[in-house]
């Protein structure tokens, strides 16, 4: 079976700090895909990134960065210098070409930046 | 959410009413999905398609049906609203297995009385 364990129900910080956000996952196939997205206030799903399991490169895009690390299992999503626009709820996600087409997502962290 | 469109975006049912809610997209996406959302357990799979004329069982499918008898629309459907069927409904499509995101519409909020 997949799954996908967020820990942090709920994380608050002050603007400009900079907050990671943990995503583990379990599966047994050699070949996933891990997904993250999220959702603002207003309520729509929007999606973040995507890395294949056989890439283990950390991304960068501004502010935030992946890290995924097969060993631990792992793909934390950190934002540097928060921002009160990243006040959302952040999803993570897995998928499998063995488990077809399905995602399971996590119960996602919601995290409030305050000014 | 361009591309995937939901309908209605809010309801309000009394027990034992039905509904359809649809799911529109104009991607030419093959995969669509149904899910519900409720506090604190993310996103939880009703029905999906991998296809005009094909559907399959989720993770929560009771209490639900589906049809996908265009490649465009996926309707999902409540024959006997219960009141535990109260919450937020997304509609996904995705244009290939494992490795392609999902995109999602803006989600219904349906509530059962």
């Amino acid at each position: 079976a997949q799954k996908v364990t967020q820990a942090q129900t709920e994380i608050s910080v002050v603007e400009k700090e900079d907050v990671t956000l943990d995503c583990v996952y379990e599966t047994r196939d050699t070949t996933y895909y891990l997904f993250w997205y999220k959702q603002p206030p207003s309520g729509e799903l929007v999606f973040l990134i995507r890395r294949n399991s056989f890439d283990e490169q950390n991304e960068i895009s501004g502010r935030y960065s992946w890290n995924f690390q097969k060993s631990t299992s792992s793909f934390n999503f950190t934002i540097t210098a928060s921002q009160v626009v990243d006040s959302a709820v952040y999803f993570c996600a897995l998928s499998s070409d063995n488990y077809g087409q399905n995602f399971v997502f996590g119960p996602g962290t919601r995290l409030s930046v305050l000014p | 959410n361009a591309g995937v469109t939901q309908t209605p975006k809010f309801r309000v049912l009394k027990t034992g009413q039905s509904m359809t809610l649809l799911c529109a997209q104009d991607m030419n996406h093959e995969y669509m999905y149904w899910y519900r959302q409720d506090p604190g357990m993310g996103l939880r799979l009703i029905h999906y398609s991998v296809g005009e004329g094909t559907t399959a069982k989720g993770e929560v499918p009771d209490g639900y049906n589906v049809s996908r008898l265009k490649k465009q629309n996926f309707l999902l459907g409540l024959e006997s609203a219960a009141p535990s069927q109260t919450s937020v409904y997304f509609c996904a499509t995705q244009g290939g297995i494992g490795n392609q995101p999902q995109h999602f519409g803006d989600g219904t909020r349906l509530s059962i009385l």
